[in-house]
């Protein structure tokens, strides 16, 4: 079983600047790993799929890049909107999430 | 557009049993797979159960293995998970999901669209 651990657990930061996530696997995915963001009291959307392809209507400040056991997100320039939970999933798992807040 | 809906949650004894249903439309229902993925109060996500588009297969994450079972009628554009032997460790908000995968093909376990959930607690 793979697992999944992300970093940090929280960030804290001002619109507008850049917000790096990581996540690693226990062993290596290939470039199998998607990023999902969580707002609270909603549904999780598919921000990445395949490591670094952005989903369908997702804005190009959201990037992801990495492969076999070392991913990041990267969001450039953080909006309003952006402040949320953030998971990585690889398969049946998914990472414990972070959480990016308003510094 | 495609929408999810789920319905079905409640409070249930542990032990009882529960049916889950997700109504599907905006796509074609049958040539995806399906998932259901859930939610602890306060926690992250965990992977549940995944349908083929045909349901000629099926997988279920361990810690519902021989309790849950996954199934899709797709005359109805309807997904189900029936739970049964209900514990307090599976109160949740469960989503239904789409795989994204080629139609007709097999699952890519990614999710691109999801349901909006749905609430079980399981309490005596």
């Amino acid at each position: 079983e793979i697992v999944l651990t992300q970093s940090p657990a929280t960030l804290s930061l001002s619109p507008g600047e850049r917000a790096t996530l990581s996540c690693r696997a226990s062993q290596s995915v290939s470039s199998y790993l998607a990023w999902y963001q969580q707002k609270p009291g909603q549904a999780p959307r598919l921000l990445i799929y395949d490591a670094s392809n952005r989903a369908t209507g997702i804005p190009a400040r959201f990037s992801g890049s990495g492969s076999g056991t070392d991913f990041t997100l990267t969001i450039s320039s953080l909006e309003p909107e952006d402040f949320a939970v953030y998971y990585c999933q690889q398969r049946r798992g998914f990472g414990p999430g972070t959480k990016v807040d308003i510094k | 557009q495609v929408q999810l809906v789920e319905s079905g949650g409640g409070v249930v004894q542990p032990g009882r049993s529960l049916r889950l249903s997700c109504a599907a439309s905006g796509f074609t229902f049958s040539s995806y797979g399906m998932h259901w993925v859930r939610q602890a109060p306060g926690k992250g996500l965990e992977w549940v159960a995944v349908i083929w588009y045909d349901g000629s297969n099926k997988y279920y994450a361990d810690s519902v293995k021989g309790r849950f079972t996954i199934s899709r009628d797709n005359s109805k554009n309807t997904l189900y998970l029936q739970m049964n032997s209900l514990r307090a460790e599976d109160t949740a908000v469960y989503y239904c999901a789409r795989d994204p995968g080629a139609p007709g093909g097999e699952p890519t376990y990614y999710f691109d669209y999801w349901g909006q959930g749905t609430l079980v607690t399981v309490s005596s």
